[in-house]
């Protein structure tokens, strides 16, 4: 997706393990926001950022963390990855929250957990 | 939390026909957005209404937002083959600016 990059694409690894995955934008939008997607709940935000080193939590963040130390870097970090987090995780940008052109997403990142 | 539930969870209809996708949500409202995301893709934007607009139009979508009623529909007109997708409906309460996702409709278009 144009402006947006997730990696890798695909990760099988196994329980106790740490994680990061990584989200990259060119278009220097302040929001960044991580989200997974699992059948059945939709989209549920885990983190999400409105500046550099500037972060919270959204619904779903017990065993996740992030980083933002650049305006186009966005980490997601499992700390010691657990079956429960096998899922689809999207990155995503936006300008103002909720307005204007809306999210802008990622190709996703498959991740298993063994 | 989702505030969004999408109806139906499922569609499928024979290409050329209209779909038309509904969304309910529970609180106060900044706007509402519509969203596809093709199968193993991310999302793609399609289209926002603000809570003070009632209809919206963008080519062959048509958006219509009832705030007495809480809820959205989502018109596809003479739908094609490639309209085959999930949709979702999306929330921006007047509380924060956080999107709150609903479940989706799957749309599938027959040829």
């Amino acid at each position: 997706d144009a402006g947006i990059t997730q990696s890798p694409r695909h990760k099988v690894t196994e329980t106790g393990t740490p994680v990061t995955l990584r989200c990259h934008q060119t278009e220097n939008h302040r929001y960044m926001y991580w989200y997974r997607q699992d059948p059945g709940h939709g989209l549920r935000l885990i983190h999400y950022s409105y500046g550099v080193k500037d972060t919270d939590k959204g619904e779903v963040s017990d065993g996740y963390s992030v980083s933002r130390s650049k305006t186009e870097d966005f980490l997601l970090t499992l700390e010691s990855a657990t079956s429960s987090q096998t899922s689809v995780y999207f990155c995503a940008i936006s300008e103002l929250p909720g307005q204007g052109t809306g999210y802008t997403f990622g190709s996703g990142t498959r991740l298993t957990v063994v | 939390s989702q505030q969004g539930e999408e109806d139906p969870q499922a569609l499928s209809i024979q290409e050329g026909e209209n779909a038309t996708m509904n969304c309910s949500y529970k609180t106060s409202i900044n706007n509402l957005q519509w969203y596809r995301q093709n199968s193993g893709r991310g999302l793609v934007h399609l289209i926002l209404i603000r809570s003070n607009e009632r209809e919206k139009h963008s080519g062959r979508l048509r958006v219509t937002l009832d705030t007495s009623k809480k809820s959205s529909s989502l018109l596809i007109t003479a739908s094609r083959a490639a309209d085959t997708a999930s949709y979702f409906c999306a929330t921006v309460p007047d509380s924060n600016y956080q999107l709150i996702w609903g479940a989706g409709t799957k749309l599938i278009i027959k040829p």
